[in-house]
């Protein structure tokens, strides 16, 4: 049962490249949700998304879009990477808003 | 403004009852308490939530105050694999279509002692 993946787990990249982050879940959930977490900090919300087809802004969104265009996919995009988006990122799914939230074991992104 | 406040860290000896603490004064009525875990910049992990009365699961109870103001996790038994950050989080339980994310604060480093 893998619950939720995230690809890749480590990647670097230089200033001004994009890249796309892909969170999939197997467990037919309804919500998604992309977080960063910096050292020392807990997780901070980015974008969530509350079915297939809809996404929402968290609480630090500028930076990065997202996409959920089938149930169990939802893409996290960086158009323009910069220093300050070096973190980990947590993709997490739940079934119902307030019910127990599933992570995955996070992508380490470095931007030069 | 963080709703909740926890110790930045805890020791507790192997095979001894953990308690966390986790003040939430300023709780609604519709809000519950949720608890989260981090171990080694894993994926956090959920344990544990309740609205009013008091919980247990396999992992860990729950005693919330009659106030509701105050909270207290309980790991019966710790072993070394609990050593981990634990996060006392507030929010309203969506049932229906709503939702927003959960809001970490720094949680409580708990390091357990062998």
């Amino acid at each position: 049962n893998a619950g939720v993946t995230q690809t890749p787990k480590f990647r670097v990249l230089k200033t001004g490249q994009s890249m796309t982050l892909l969170c999939a879940q197997d467990m037919n959930h309804e919500y998604m949700y992309w977080y960063r977490q910096d050292p020392g900090m807990g997780l901070r919300l980015i974008h969530y998304s509350v079915g297939e087809g809809t996404t929402a802004k968290g609480e630090v969104p500028d930076g990065y879009n997202v996409s959920r265009l089938k149930k169990q996919n939802f893409l996290l995009g960086l158009e323009s990477a910069a220093p300050s988006q070096t973190s980990v990122y947590f993709c997490a799914s739940s079934y119902r808003g307030g019910t127990e939230a599933f992570f995955g074991q996070g992508t380490r992104l470095t931007v030069v | 403004d963080a709703k909740t406040t926890q110790p930045p860290s805890m020791d507790c000896a192997e095979g001894r009852a953990a308690n966390l603490p986790c003040n939430h004064s300023t709780i609604s009525g519709n809000e519950y308490v949720y608890w989260y875990r981090q171990i080694h910049s894993q994926g956090p992990q959920y344990i544990i939530h309740g609205l009013k009365n008091n919980e247990t699961n396999e992992m860990a109870s729950l005693i919330i105050t009659e106030d509701r103001k105050s909270s207290t996790l309980i790991l019966p038994h710790a072993t070394l694999r609990d050593t981990a950050v634990y996060y006392c989080i507030v929010r309203v339980f969506y049932s229906g279509g709503g939702a927003d994310g959960l809001t970490f604060g720094k949680g409580t480093h708990l390091i357990i002692q062998p």
